[in-house]
C-alpha cells in the first residue's frame, strides 16, 4: 500500500511570495508522480507529471522536483497570485506498478491574498 | 475533444434510490478510472478499466456499486440502494497506456452526489 502525506495542510500568504508545498510517500519504487490543482467543488486539473527518471519538471511559474530515494516531492510556486488559490494534491501509483490506481494525499489548501 | 466529461454534475437522491453516473473519457485514452472524494480528503480509488476490461476494484466498491465500460469508450457507475454515506464527489479520469508506463491522468469535473 502507498501512503501519501502533504505538508502543510493549509497555507495563507500575501501575493508575490514564493511557496513550497511538500509531498512524501512511503513506497518509493514509483514510475512517476503527478501534481494536481483542485478548485472548490470542481474536478482535478493536472499541473505536472514527473517520470521517475526525471528530477524535476517545470511549467510556467511551477516547478516540481522528485527525490525517489527519500520518497519526497516538492512543488515550488514562484511569485504567487490570488488566482493560485486552490487545493494542491500530489498523487503516486503503487511502487513498481504501471497499473492505474493512484494514491492521493489530502492536499494543501492554498490561499493567496492581494 | 475537450477532455473528460461527466454527467450529471450534481445529483440529489433519496436514500434507497438507485443512481447512475456517466463518464466520457478523452477519445484515444484506453484507461478509465473512477474515484470518490469526500470533503477534506484526497480522492480514493474505486475501480479502473483498460479498454472494456475491469482490471482492478477497490474494497470500497461494495456490492451496491457496479461499473461498466461496454465498448471501451464511455463508462457508467451505478449505485444501488443509496445510503447517506454514499454522499461524495465521484470523479472519473482517463489516461493512455502506451506500454511505457502509466502516463498522465486527466480528470473530469466530477458528479456531486447528495443522498437525503
Amino acid at each position: 500500500k502507498q501512503e501519501v502525506t502533504q505538508i502543510p495542510a493549509a497555507l495563507s500568504v500575501p501575493e508575490g511570495e514564493n511557496l513550497v508545498l511538500n509531498c512524501s510517500f512511503t513506497d518509493s519504487a514509483i514510475y512517476n508522480l503527478q501534481w494536481f490543482r483542485q478548485d472548490p467543488g470542481k474536478g482535478l486539473t493536472s499541473l505536472l507529471l514527473i517520470q521517475s527518471s526525471q528530477r524535476e519538471q517545470t511549467s510556467g511559474r511551477l516547478n516540481a522536483s522528485l527525490d525517489k530515494s527519500s520518497g519526497r516531492s516538492t512543488l515550488y510556486i514562484a511569485a504567487s497570485q490570488p488566482g493560485d488559490s486552490a487545493t494542491y494534491l500530489c498523487a503516486v501509483p503503487l511502487g513498481g506498478s504501471t497499473l492505474g490506481r493512484l494514491y492521493f494525499g489530502r492536499g494543501t489548501q492554498l490561499t493567496v491574498w492581494p | 475533444d475537450t477532455g473528460v466529461s461527466q454527467n450529471p454534475r450534481h445529483k440529489i437522491t433519496k436514500r434507497g434510490q438507485n443512481v447512475t453516473f456517466r463518464c466520457d473519457p478523452i477519445s484515444e485514452h484506453n484507461r478509465l478510472y473512477w474515484y470518490r472524494q469526500t470533503l477534506g480528503q484526497g480522492p480514493e480509488f474505486l475501480t479502473y478499466f483498460q479498454n472494456e476490461a475491469q482490471l482492478e476494484k477497490s474494497r470500497l466498491l461494495s456490492d451496491r456499486f457496479s461499473a461498466e465500460r461496454p465498448k471501451g469508450s464511455f463508462s457508467t457507475l451505478e449505485i444501488q440502494r443509496t445510503e447517506q454515506g454514499d454522499s461524495a464527489m465521484y470523479l472519473c479520469a482517463s489516461s493512455l497506456d502506451s506500454g511505457q508506463g502509466r502516463t498522465e491522468a486527466f480528470f473530469g469535473q466530477g458528479t456531486r452526489l447528495t443522498v437525503v
